[in-house]
């Protein structure tokens, strides 16, 4: 199956900078969702953005989605040491079947 | 309630057990879901559930046996494991065909010895 791939995998950054993450993806979506997990525990629905959409906000989370590019991105704004965290980005590509990518690890430092 | 509940949390079993996975939610969802995660790689897509029916298995070895009692249950039977079956095993659950975001339990840590 076909899955999104971010990049960079891995990210470490001072207290108060912002992060961002790409997620590029391979064909037509319904939507595309951001995970964040901890630890390897479960994972929490960060937020999803649909196809007819180019941007969205949540807190201090902002997603962009470009359908020509196929491409997503992740910003973080003024990180706290808790948003260190694995982030998964996943395509929903209307078939119930939710595809994870690689997946990046932040660490924020205080 | 806004949980997907999985217990156990963790659990150790030999080659020749016979154990089980549960997962539950009171979300109202009609889809739910298993997948497999090892470490430092995304969660696999194993099982998927709707409406209590078994709508896709991701070609997964008989070993694992999925089953969904009612609507807010989900288990996972697991029978003559390898050490590579060794994972987190995550349930998930949501609203089926409405492309919702998924709300995922906390995972059993599953160690085959």
């Amino acid at each position: 199956s076909q899955q999104g791939e971010e990049d960079p995998q891995a990210l470490s950054i001072q207290e108060g900078e912002n992060a961002t993450m790409n997620c590029s993806y391979k064909t037509s979506i319904n939507n595309l969702q951001w995970y964040r997990q901890n630890s390897g525990r479960g994972l929490v629905h960060l937020i999803l953005i649909r196809s007819n959409e180019r941007e969205k906000h949540s807190g201090r989370l902002r997603v962009t989605l470009d359908t020509s590019k196929k491409s997503s991105s992740l910003l973080i704004t003024a990180s706290r040491a808790a948003d260190t965290a694995s982030y998964f980005c996943a395509t929903d590509y209307g078939n119930n079947r939710l595809a994870f990518g690689k997946g990046n690890q932040v660490v924020v430092i205080p | 309630d806004t949980e997907v509940t999985q217990t156990p949390k963790h659990l150790v079993m030999g080659m020749t057990n016979k154990k089980s996975l549960k997962c539950e939610q009171h979300m109202g969802h009609r889809a739910m879901y298993w997948y497999k995660q090892k470490a430092k790689k995304p969660p696999e897509l194993m099982f998927v559930y709707s409406y209590e029916k078994l709508s896709i298995n991701e070609s997964v070895p008989s070993r694992f046996s999925p089953e969904c009692p009612n609507s807010s249950l989900l288990n996972l039977h697991l029978h003559a494991l390898q050490p590579e079956d060794s994972a987190l095993y995550l349930c998930a659950s949501s609203l089926w065909d409405r492309g919702d975001g998924y709300t995922f339990g906390s995972g059993t840590r599953l160690t085959v010895v």
